[in-house]
């Protein structure tokens, strides 16, 4: 089992422009969570997800972020029209059940700059 | 507010040592709590996960134990060693299906 996968590992992108970041769940796992550390700060939730369905996104920027997770592929991320607040490293956990009930698994993270 | 807090944010300790890293989350009403221990700029690496029901969980040299009415957990590393030195991170599912983590504590075992 090769973990969760993140991709790219460093992400740099100007002001205005998209970013795209990739989370391939591990092997049995339909839980996906994506999570933004700031620097100097904790990790904070933004979006939990299932295949298909977002079901709670309570901690997502209102505008500029969307999230998916397709009943085929990774799961992305995208961020558009970048600024630099954005800059921070985005962090995506997968689970078998939800991380209410079971062990959540993180993935190595995408850093992202934006210049 | 749901929140957890880590005291110290920082710890330096002599290596064989044994040292206690402490957790406090603010209801008692909790599913899970998780440990993970984070090495600069790596991902999380899961160490022990409590269940609401349970009192502790070890895994070779470390022990995590949770006191719900108190509102406390600690990670008990026993003889630390340099290769324990990262930040380890404490978080909580409040039964919504997301974790609430603590900022952490930075710990550095001194050879």
């Amino acid at each position: 089992n090769a973990g969760v996968m993140q991709n790219p590992r460093h992400l740099v992108r100007r002001r205005g422009q998209e970013a795209r970041l990739r989370c391939s769940p591990m092997k049995g796992h339909s839980h996906v969570y994506w999570y933004r550390q700031l620097p100097e700060e904790g990790l904070k939730f933004m979006v939990y997800l299932q295949k298909e369905n977002i079901i709670d996104e309570s901690g997502m920027p209102k505008e500029r972020f969307s999230a998916e997770f397709p009943k085929e592929g990774p799961s992305i991320l995208r961020i558009q029209q970048v600024v630099r607040g954005d800059s921070a490293a985005y962090f995506c956990a997968s689970s078998t059940s939800g991380t209410g009930n079971t062990e959540a698994f993180f993935g190595q993270g995408t850093r992202l700059t934006v210049v | 507010k749901q929140e957890v807090t880590q005291i110290p944010a920082a710890l330096s300790v002599p290596e064989g040592e044994n040292l206690v890293l402490n957790c406090s989350f603010t209801d008692s009403a909790i599913y899970n709590l998780q440990w993970f221990r984070q090495d600069p700029g790596k991902g999380l690496t899961s160490l022990l996960l409590i269940q609401s029901s349970q009192r502790e969980q070890t895994s070779g040299r470390l022990n995590a134990s949770l006191d719900k009415s108190s509102g406390r957990s600690t990670l008990y590393i026993a003889a630390s060693q340099p290769g324990d030195s990262a930040t380890y991170l404490c978080a909580v599912s409040f039964g919504n299906e997301k974790l609430t983590f603590g900022t952490g504590t930075r710990l550095t075992i001194i050879p």
